[in-house]
């Protein structure tokens, strides 16, 4: 399996700024997943992430408020723009499980983000 | 109505016993159904990955998919406390990109010694 790792761990930040969640995996892969997981809630897909393309946004999301950058094929990064506390949530990235074919996906250790 | 209906529990039960997790869905173009294991402060764990109807056994996890019905199951023997976390199921395949999952809300699950 694919080893992910995210940072930062955690963060706490105030309301209005801005955090940038960066998320590095060992091997090479064409799509790079972003999830957001509420407080008590399941996970919920914000975009998808392919190197060289703009990102894809799930409805409810845009990209003003969580621009993605992937640079190359084991990196990328979610922005959480103009922060409020209903931004605080656990933000997850994950990766295909093999190859082109996502019929599932790994996940990374994740980042809790609290907003005051 | 949600596309996938998960009982979020909270479910206690004694080391040793079966425990039985389930979800059903509503969209019969899923053809992957997995379950993921999260413990508290991680990231969601690949626990098992079925493809299609019928089960799957790995140790003390046996995975069960029937599509007629829409309903699948994780079955825990021999439960132990290092089992305690919350339990989600997802599903892929469905309408739109095959590549997004839809997950069931968590059923938390903790193992009393």
């Amino acid at each position: 399996s694919a080893v992910i790792s995210q940072k930062p761990s955690r963060d706490i930040c105030q309301r209005g700024t801005s955090l940038t969640i960066q998320c590095q995996v060992d091997s090479q892969v064409t799509m790079m997943f972003w999830y957001r997981q509420q407080p008590g809630q399941s996970l919920t897909l914000i975009a998808t992430a392919n190197q060289g393309s703009e990102a894809t946004y799930e409805s409810g999301f845009v990209i003003d408020k969580f621009p993605i950058s992937r640079p190359n094929l084991t990196f990328s990064t979610l922005t959480v723009s103009n922060m409020s506390p209903e931004d605080s949530s656990i933000y997850l990235c994950s990766v295909p499980r093999s190859g082109g074919s996502t019929d599932t996906q790994y996940f990374g250790p994740g980042t809790r983000l609290t907003v005051l | 109505q949600k596309e996938v209906e998960q009982d979020p529990g909270p479910l206690s039960v004694p080391e040793g016993a079966i425990v039985s997790l389930n979800c059903t869905y509503s969209n019969s173009a899923f053809q992957y159904f997995m379950w993921y294991r999260q413990y508290s402060r991680k990231g969601p764990e690949l626990l098992m990955y079925t493809y299609s109807s019928g089960n799957k056994e790995d140790g003390r996890f046996t995975a069960q998919v029937d599509k007629s019905s829409k309903y699948i199951s994780l079955f825990i023997r021999d439960s132990q406390p290092s089992d305690s976390a919350t339990y989600l199921c997802a599903m892929s395949g469905g309408s739109g990109s095959a590549r997004q999952l839809t997950f069931g809300s968590g059923t938390q699950l903790t193992v009393l010694p």
